[in-house]
């Protein structure tokens, strides 16, 4: 079955310095979205990519979405503490009874040292 | 956030008792999804509603029963807990655009 792969597990950062995380799936994906989870709280969708070779930007967080759209990754530039969370990445597939049915990544937990 | 309340939001039980987490939405929509969240694993689909009464199978459906009788209300029965169903458990709706989820506040349940 599709499996997405995400990478690091664990991200311990400066306040002010900038953070990544990747995520790989075993297939071509219809979309690929991203989500933060607050500890103790539910997953909240950030953004969702389409296209190949797609950018997308809101305020310090920048998503791109592989040319093969097979992979994906999340950069937040000059970290602040409110971005302290777990950040999933979610493949999608296309149609019918696929609609919704999201495989996760297994989530990048972000600390941040003020 | 969107409508969806789960009960209950936490929960302790013992193997072998039978276990019903309830999930209620108020957006009226056909698609309802349970998930469980477990450290190293992500989200994983246990099972998942396009209407009422249709459910089907998600990757982790094994020991899970669901049921939709009416839109806005979606079960998930443990039949006879497990402690590797020891989990925290989501339902989600989707959202206004394409595929993305709304989640509940998730209820965590220990089985002992």
């Amino acid at each position: 079955g599709q499996q997405v792969m995400q990478i690091p597990q664990y991200q311990h950062v400066q306040e002010g310095e900038d953070f990544t995380t990747y995520c790989n799936s075993s297939t071509t994906l219809s979309n690929i979205q991203w989500y933060k989870q607050r500890p103790g709280g539910h997953p909240v969708f950030l953004i969702q990519l389409v296209k190949s070779g797609e950018v997308k930007k809101q305020k310090r967080l920048t998503f791109q979405f592989g040319e093969a759209k097979k992979n994906s990754s999340l950069h937040i530039t000059a970290t602040q503490t409110t971005d302290v969370g777990t950040y999933f990445c979610a493949g999608g597939l296309t149609g019918g009874t696929s609609y919704g049915k999201l495989t996760f990544g297994q989530g990048t937990i972000l600390t941040v040292h003020p | 956030d969107a409508g969806i309340t789960q009960s209950p939001r936490h929960k302790v039980t013992e193997t072998g008792t039978p276990v019903t987490l309830r999930c209620h939405q108020t957006e009226n929509h056909r698609y309802m999804y349970w998930y469980r969240q477990d450290p190293g694993h992500g989200l994983r689909l246990i099972h998942y509603s396009y209407g009422v009464k249709d459910t089907d199978k998600g990757e982790v459906s094994d020991g899970y029963s669901v049921s939709r009788s009416k839109t806005e209300d979606f079960l998930l029965t443990l039949e006879s807990a497990t402690s590797s169903q020891t989990s925290v458990y989501f339902c989600a709706i989707p959202g206004p655009n394409t595929g993305e989820l709304f989640f509940g506040e998730g209820s965590r349940l220990t089985v002992l």
